[in-house]
Order: structure tokens, then C-alpha cells, then sequence
């Protein structure tokens, strides 16, 4: 079974910095997807980026981009320039490429909790 | 705009008493999920729906039930809720499984209170 392990509960960066925050997971699958969602308080959670194992490029949007290294497993999300806005809970997942029905579910890791500091 | 539904968004109920979640989609995915989030934890799947076919995860307690009558609802049965099952249930979809279109969007949640 996969596991995705993020080992910072809390984090927190001054507005206009950068910030990074770890991610790393366990697999015997080549190929897979991964994914940062975020959760602001009270609020629903959404997805902030994506990356498939197959592509060597980084995805990026926006202020948001990640540093994937597939054999290392590590799968870190930077944000540049960060907004109040971005203060949330943070969870990296993980998803099978599998198309055998009851794979298509996600593995999330504990979440990092991410303050901005005016 | 296309979106996830909860309703209703806060649930109060009292321990024993039988409780119902609903969720609605209107983007016509394949996959719908339920799960449920104790306080800074991460969701957990109950279980899914993949059309018509039903996924339940092994550790999801007998309490917990579902139903998907059509394809834009799904509902999220707790027969008999205890203290424990207090949380925030998250309601989910997806399209199919082609590659690259496969994220999750979710539904704002329902907080239950169990009494």
C-alpha cells in the first residue's frame, strides 16, 4: 500500500517570502499521479497542483510550483511571493494509475498547516 | 457554475439517532466519494461510487451506509451515530480515468455534531 508522509505539521513564512513544504511517499508503482491540495479554515479544500510521475518537468501554476524527485520519492510544494490568502491547510496525496475499479482513490498525507505572517 | 453540493452544511443529531448527508454534483462525473475529517486530520474514504458500483473501504464501520440513486446524487447514511463519528464529512468527485483528468473536487463539507 502507498503511504505519503508530510513531516511538518506547522509552518509558517512572512508575507512576500517563499516557502516550501515536504512531501514524501512510498510506492512500487512507476507510474502515478500526485497532487497538493489545499484547505483554508471553514473553507472547502481544492487543488492547487498536480503532477504526473511520467513527466520529468515540474509543474507549475501560478506562484505555486514543485520540486519532484521521483527517486528520492519527494514531492515538495513551493509558493513564491506568499499571500495572506495562502494560509491553509496544506495536503499532498497520492493517486494509483490504475483503471481496475476501486483504485481510483486518494492517499492523503497528515497535512502541513501554513501561517502567513503580515 | 459547476460544483460539489452538501447539504445541509452543519448537522446536528443525537447519539442513536439515524442521520442522512447529501450530496450533489452538477459535472456529470463518473466518481463520487465520501469522507470523513476529525479536526486537523486528514480526510478519510468511507467509500466510493464508480457509476453504480460500490466501493466500501474495509475499516469503514457497518454504521456507515451509502446510496447513489442517479448520478447526481449521493448520500451518506449513519444509522446509529456515536460520539465518535462527530467530524466533517467531505463529499467528492471525479471524472473518469483517463489520464490527466483524474483530481477530485470537493464539496464544502457537512460538520456533524453528535449529542
Amino acid at each position: 500500500a502507498q503511504t505519503v508522509t508530510q513531516s511538518q505539521p506547522e509552518m509558517s513564512v512572512q508575507e512576500a517570502e517563499t516557502v516550501t513544504l515536504s512531501c514524501t511517499y512510498d510506492t512500487s508503482e512507476s507510474d502515478y499521479y500526485l497532487f497538493w491540495y489545499k484547505q483554508p479554515p471553514s473553507r472547502q479544500m481544492i487543488l492547487v497542483i498536480r503532477q504526473e510521475a511520467y513527466k520529468q518537468q515540474n509543474a507549475t501554476e501560478n506562484r505555486f510550483s514543485v520540486n519532484f524527485q521521483k527517486a528520492a520519492k519527494s514531492f515538495s510544494l513551493k509558493i513564491s511571493d506568499s499571500q495572506l490568502g495562502d494560509a491553509a491547510m496544506y495536503f499532498c496525496a497520492y493517486r494509483s494509475p490504475s483503471t481496475n475499479f476501486g483504485n481510483e482513490k486518494l492517499t492523503f498525507g497528515t497535512g502541513t498547516r501554513l501561517t502567513i505572517i503580515p | 457554475d459547476a460544483m460539489v453540493i452538501q447539504n445541509p452544511r452543519y448537522q446536528v443529531t443525537q447519539f442513536g439517532k439515524p442521520v442522512t448527508l447529501s450530496c450533489s454534483q452538477t459535472l456529470n462525473h463518473n466518481v463520487m466519494y465520501w469522507y470523513q475529517q476529525k479536526s486537523s486530520q486528514a480526510p478519510k474514504l468511507l467509500f466510493h461510487y464508480y457509476d453504480k458500483d460500490f466501493n466500501n473501504e474495509a475499516d469503514t464501520p457497518d454504521n456507515f451506509q451509502s446510496r447513489r440513486p442517479n448520478t447526481s446524487f449521493c448520500f451518506l447514511d449513519i444509522r446509529s451515530p456515536g460520539l465518535g463519528d462527530a467530524a466533517m464529512y467531505l463529499c467528492a468527485t471525479s471524472r473518469d480515468l483517463k489520464r490527466g483528468r483524474n483530481e477530485q473536487f470537493f464539496g464544502p463539507g457537512t460538520r456533524l455534531t453528535v449529542l
